[in-house]
């Protein structure tokens, strides 16, 4: 079955680099995401990448994807207080007939000013 | 386009009681899914339903149950509630079809169960 790990804390200053990561373990063909979760709110997708990808960046946000060893992380440039969140990486596999995500036990990024 | 939204935003029960809390998706989209946010167990999904039809269940017990109407809004229920049902429920609005899967999140249901 899948399974989804994460750290469950980083602290970084204001303007460095944040590197958020999680490994995964479904040997299938599968999309891996990154959610963001603020205090009080729901989940906002940030960002997803497909297992034939490397790489993917956006804005300030770059996912790195290693299929060897089925590590996914999440570069964050020039941390912004505002980035102060829970992290969340899934996996949602093509196997099956049906949408399975599963997600990991999320990663809270503390951003010191 | 208005975003997930979810009713009530808090809500507290006492032990035995049952509640129904209900999940508005994004216009346009067919699929709703369920999930229990605690501290200890993290995010775990409870059902997915899909054009009015259940098609993913996770592994929780039979007093949680869903259905979906016609115009895609969600309601879950949970009978006889248990202290350890207190927890964030959380839905997800999705296309439903096709990948990748995004799934947009609504802010969530705060139970107490006291």
């Amino acid at each position: 079955g899948e399974d989804v790990e994460q750290s469950l804390f980083l602290s970084v200053r204001e303007g460095d680099s944040s590197v958020i990561n999680c490994t995964y373990t479904d040997s299938s063909s599968t999309y891996l995401y990154w959610y963001k979760q603020e205090p009080g709110a729901g989940l906002q997708l940030l960002t997803y990448i497909f297992s034939n990808m490397d790489m993917k960046q956006d804005q300030r946000l770059t996912v790195l994807l290693n299929k060897k060893d089925k590590h996914l992380s999440l570069r964050i440039a020039d941390t912004q207080t505002g980035d102060s969140a829970i992290y969340f990486c899934a996996e949602n596999p093509l196997s099956g007939g049906y949408q399975k995500v599963t997600f990991g036990t999320g990663t809270k990024l503390q951003v010191i000013p | 386009k208005a975003g997930v939204t979810q009713t009530p935003r808090y809500l507290i029960k006492t032990r035995g009681q049952q509640v129904t809390l209900s999940c508005s998706p994004i216009s346009g989209h067919r699929s709703v899914s369920w999930y229990q946010q605690t501290p200890g167990q993290g995010l775990q999904f409870l059902f997915e339903y899909f054009s009015e039809t259940q098609r993913n269940k996770g592994n929780f017990p039979g007093r949680f149950s869903g259905r979906q109407f016609s115009n895609s809004r969600s309601e879950m229920n949970v009978s006889t509630l248990e202290l350890g049902d207190s927890a964030l429920y959380l839905c997800a609005s999705s296309l439903g079809s096709g990948r990748p899967y995004e799934q947009y999140f609504g802010p969530g249901t705060r139970l107490t169960v006291t």
